[in-house]
């Protein structure tokens, strides 16, 4: 079982829909991170949460951390292709280790 | 501009022939990891690095040795590769391996060993 659940894992929609992806786990942690990844690439850092309930904005995407500190969500509003990616939620572990979900896997058509 | 900067970008070798894949970042970071990324497998963590002359093993160290004499630099060596090793690799440096701080990414190094 991953300690991080993401989902949907893969999601194709056309250019201007919104959109919301999940980073779930059962646990509690004091921060979650959000990157991007363009194939062949590395990961990009979108944004670290911190605060539980706090919301974070980064142009068109939003990026939220549960009040209890165990889940976030990504949202995209009027999706581009730009948008499209990797998108990998993630949370550094006890042993000095960063856990990352397995990702979703967005393609935005346009 | 701060970067992580890993060289080459792509490698071809043969079986069993020694290569260093080197790593370099401009942000006076204190830690530095290497992961390997394959299909269906997502991001796993070969070696990091807390500090100068400190490294420690990730989740797939086998076949692969580090060295962090310098801060701003984490060569990936392989003494003897195979090809299981064919991946994409990638290098990150982050301020700390703790909570609150992120990584920066290298740009990748992809390795086919025939």
């Amino acid at each position: 079982t991953q300690l991080l659940e993401q989902s949907p894992q893969f999601l194709s929609i056309q250019e201007g829909e919104n959109l919301t992806v999940y980073c779930n786990s059962s646990s509690v942690f004091s921060s979650l991170q959000w990157y991007r990844q363009e194939p062949g690439e590395g990961p990009v850092l979108l944004v670290t949460v911190v605060t539980g309930g706090e919301v974070k904005k980064l142009k068109r995407l939003t990026f939220q951390f549960g009040d209890a500190r165990k889940d976030s969500s990504l949202h995209i509003t009027a999706a581009q292709p730009g948008d499209t990616g990797l998108y990998l939620c993630a949370v550094w572990g006890s042993n000095y280790q960063l856990i990352w979900g397995a990702g979703t896997k967005l393609i935005i058509k346009p | 501009e701060a970067q992580v900067t890993q060289n080459p970008r792509y490698l071809i070798t043969v079986t069993g022939k020694k290569l260093t894949v080197t790593c370099s970042q401009n942000m006076n970071h204190e830690y530095m990891s290497w992961y390997r990324q394959d299909p269906g497998l997502g991001l796993r963590q070969i070696y990091y690095s807390m500090n100068v002359e400190v490294t420690d093993k990730g989740d797939v160290p086998e076949g692969y040795k580090v060295s962090r004499k310098e801060k701003r630099n984490f060569p990936l060596i392989l003494e003897s590769p195979s090809p299981n090793q064919t991946s994409l690799y990638f290098c990150a440096s982050s301020s700390s391996g703790t909570a609150g701080y992120g990584y920066t990414f290298g740009s990748g190094t992809r390795l086919t060993v025939v």
